[in-house]
This record gives C-alpha cells, structure tokens and sequence, in this order.
C-alpha cells in the first residue's frame, strides 16, 4: 500500500527555522511527485508547490517562491518542506501528497506548524 | 482568491442529491481535466474523483463527476451523514500567476440536514 508518513507536530516562535519531513512507501519513491499543500486554520486548500523526486526537479507557486524551500532525498524517500525563519502568519497544518499525472492520489496525515510568540 | 470558484456551501436532507460546481477558465479546466477531493473534518483531503469522472476503488457510485469546457461538477446521490465534508475540486493552471502549479477551489461544506 502507498503511504506517506509525515513528522509531527511543531511549535515553533517567530524568527525561528524549520523543516519537516514526509516519508513515502509502497511505491517507487524517485518516480514521482510530491506536492506540499498549506491549510491554514478554517481555510481551504492552498498548493505550495511539487518536487520530482527523481531529480529533485520543483515547482513553486509564485506567492510562495522565496519563502519556503522543498527538497527531497531519494535515498531514503523523503521529500522536505523547510522554513529559514518563520512568522505568525506560517501557522498552518501542511500536508504532503503524491501528484500522479492529473491527481493527488495519495496524502500524508499532516504536520500542524504554530508559530508563536 | 481561488482560481477554481465553487459555491461556498450545499446542503441537503439525507436521501437526497447535491450537485457541487467548479468553474475555472482556459488556462486551467479548459485544458486539463478535473478531480475532487474529500475532507472530512480533522482528517487530511482524500482522492474522491479523478479524470473528471472515474472514482479511485472503494469510493461509492453514489459519487459522480462530469467536465464541460471549462466547468466541473461534483453529484452525490443518496446523500447520508457520513458524507457531510468539504468538497475541493483541482487541476493544472498553466497561467503565470500560478506558476504553472496544480490549483484548488476555495471548497464547498456539505451540510446533511
């Protein structure tokens, strides 16, 4: 069975770096895409942007480009969202997926990110 | 803004249909087909439809999808309780302002009166 296995819950206060994890199984890791999705508190879906995670080949969205950086170790199946310092306004849950073809077929559980003063 | 627009919310006593819209433009649903998404409260989204209307095994008939240029729709038949959600629909967007990134639609709250 696919899985994708993310790390867990983060508090973190402004100012303050980060970088959280999802882990996929069940499938050819390398042969795929990742997208990283935010949902921050009683809003919808937002997609932050997609790593290949054969060559590391990403994709931001342009509103997220700069802020955060995605990444990915083939070696070990992980694929990477990462923070250099954090505001409020990155409170969030964030969740990765795997994008296959014209689907996100497969998420994460979710890593919920407070950043806090 | 989303670029994908959906009604905000649909409701309906059990037993009884909802039809939930996404209208996009050229750039994205005129171009590339459409999926849904499923996410129950305090779980993470699920894949509920795909190539506008083909279901991912063990999702029920109940779910029906269409795509006409560049709207899709999203029918449940036989509403029952356990489908109260939000219902996100997606797809490729080539324009600028979206990098050339999948998008979604701000999400519709099924309510089950």
């Amino acid at each position: 069975d696919v899985q994708l296995v993310q790390s867990g819950a983060e508090v973190k206060k402004p100012g303050d770096s980060l970088k959280i994890s999802c882990n996929g199984s069940g499938y050819t890791f390398s042969d795929s895409w990742i997208a990283w999705v935010r949902q921050k508190p009683g809003k919808g879906l937002e997609l932050m942007g997609t790593i290949f995670a054969g060559d590391s080949d990403t994709r931001y969205r342009p509103s997220f480009e700069g802020r955060v950086t995605i990444s990915a170790d083939k070696s070990i199946n992980s694929a990477y969202l990462q923070w250099r310092s954090l505001e409020a306004s990155d409170t969030a849950m964030y969740y990765c997926a795997r994008l296959d073809g014209g689907r996100l077929d497969h998420w994460g559980q979710g890593s919920l990110v407070t950043v806090s003063s | 803004q989303s670029v994908l627009t959906q009604p905000p919310s649909v409701s309906a006593a059990p037993g009884q249909n909802v039809i939930i819209s996404c209208s996009g433009s050229s750039s994205n649903l005129g171009s590339s087909s459409a999926s849904w998404y499923q996410q129950v409260p305090g779980t993470a989204p699920k894949l509920l439809m795909y190539e506008n209307s083909q279901r991912p095994s063990g999702i029920p008939d109940r779910f029906s999808g269409s795509k006409s240029g560049t709207s899709a729709t999203l029918a449940i038949t036989g509403l029952q309780p356990g489908d109260e959600a939000d219902y996100y629909c997606g797809t490729w967007d080539t324009s600028l302002s979206s990098g050339g990134n999948w998008v979604f639609g701000g999400g519709t709250k099924v309510t089950v009166l």
